[in-house]
C-alpha cells in the first residue's frame, strides 16, 4: 500500500517563473492538504482540497494555487516565484470524515534563485 | 497563526523517557491535540493525539491537562533513532480541518 507520494523531490527555478508540485494520496484517502516548510520552521498551512474544490486556505497570497482531480491526486501551482519561496512543499492526505490523522509525503524541496 | 507553545530543544538520555510539553491555552473544546515527529526533513510522522483523555499507543503517551491548555508526550524508553523535532498540533475543524504546526522541540537523544 503506497503513502503518498510527491514528485519531483528536488526543483530549482530562478525568480518570476512558475511551479507545479505534484501529489498522489495514500489509497483511500480523499482530502490532500498541502504544506510549506521553510528551513528551521514548522510547517505552515496553504490550502485543502475535497471533491475537487479548495476548502480551506491558509494566509497564502494568490500566487499559490491548486488542483484535484477525479482520482483524487493533487497539484501545488506557484506563480511569480520570489526567493522568500524556497522551502520544503509538503503534501498530506486524509479522510474528510472521522478524526484522521493526516499522512505526509517526503516532499518538493524548492529552490528559487 | 501558531496555536501551540512548545520549548525549542530537549536533552534525553538514551533508555530514558523522554518528556515533552506543550502549551495551548487558547484551544477550543472540539479542538484535537496531535503529536508528529521529524526526522531530518522527512515527511512529518504521526505520533498521537487525543481530545481530553489520556492515550497510549505503541509509540507513546499523551497526558492532556483537566483544563486542557497543556499536554505532554511521554517516549517511555527514548532510543538515538528518536532524535527528531517533535511538534504539537492543534487540529481546527470536524471537517476539512487544518493542523497548526508550532516550531516543535528538537529532541537530542544522548548515549
Amino acid at each position: 500500500d503506497a503513502g503518498v507520494t510527491q514528485s519531483p523531490t528536488h526543483l530549482i527555478k530562478t525568480r518570476g517563473q512558475q511551479v507545479t508540485l505534484r501529489c498522489s494520496p495514500k489509497s483511500g484517502h480523499d482530502t490532500v492538504s498541502w504544506y510549506q516548510q521553510a528551513l528551521g520552521q514548522g510547517p505552515q498551512f496553504i490550502f485543502q482540497y475535497y471533491e475537487e474544490e479548495e476548502r480551506q486556505r491558509g494566509n497564502f497570497p494568490d500566487r499559490f494555487s491548486g488542483h484535484q482531480f477525479p482520482n483524487y491526486s493533487s497539484e501545488l501551482n506557484v506563480n511569480a516565484l520570489l526567493l522568500g519561496d524556497s522551502a520544503l512543499y509538503l503534501c498530506a492526505s486524509s479522510l474528510v470524515s472521522g478524526i484522521e490523522k493526516l499522512f505526509f509525503g517526503s516532499g518538493t524541496q524548492l529552490s528559487v534563485l | 497563526d501558531a496555536k501551540t507553545t512548545q520549548p525549542t530543544s530537549m536533552d534525553c538520555a538514551e533508555g530514558r523517557a523522554a518528556n515533552l510539553p506543550c502549551n495551548h491555552s487558547t484551544i477550543s473544546g472540539n479542538e484535537y491535540v496531535y503529536w508528529y515527529r521529524q526526522i531530518h526533513s522527512q515527511g512529518p510522522q504521526y505520533i498521537i493525539h487525543g481530545l481530553k483523555n489520556n492515550e497510549t499507543n505503541e509509540m507513546a503517551s499523551l497526558i492532556i491537562t483537566e483544563d486542557r491548555k497543556s499536554s505532554t508526550l511521554i517516549l517511555p524508553h527514548a532510543t538515538l533513532r528518536d532524535t527528531a523535532v517533535y511538534y504539537c498540533i492543534v487540529r481546527v475543524g470536524d471537517n476539512f480541518n487544518k493542523f497548526y504546526f508550532g516550531s516543535g522541540t528538537k529532541l537530542n537523544v544522548k548515549p
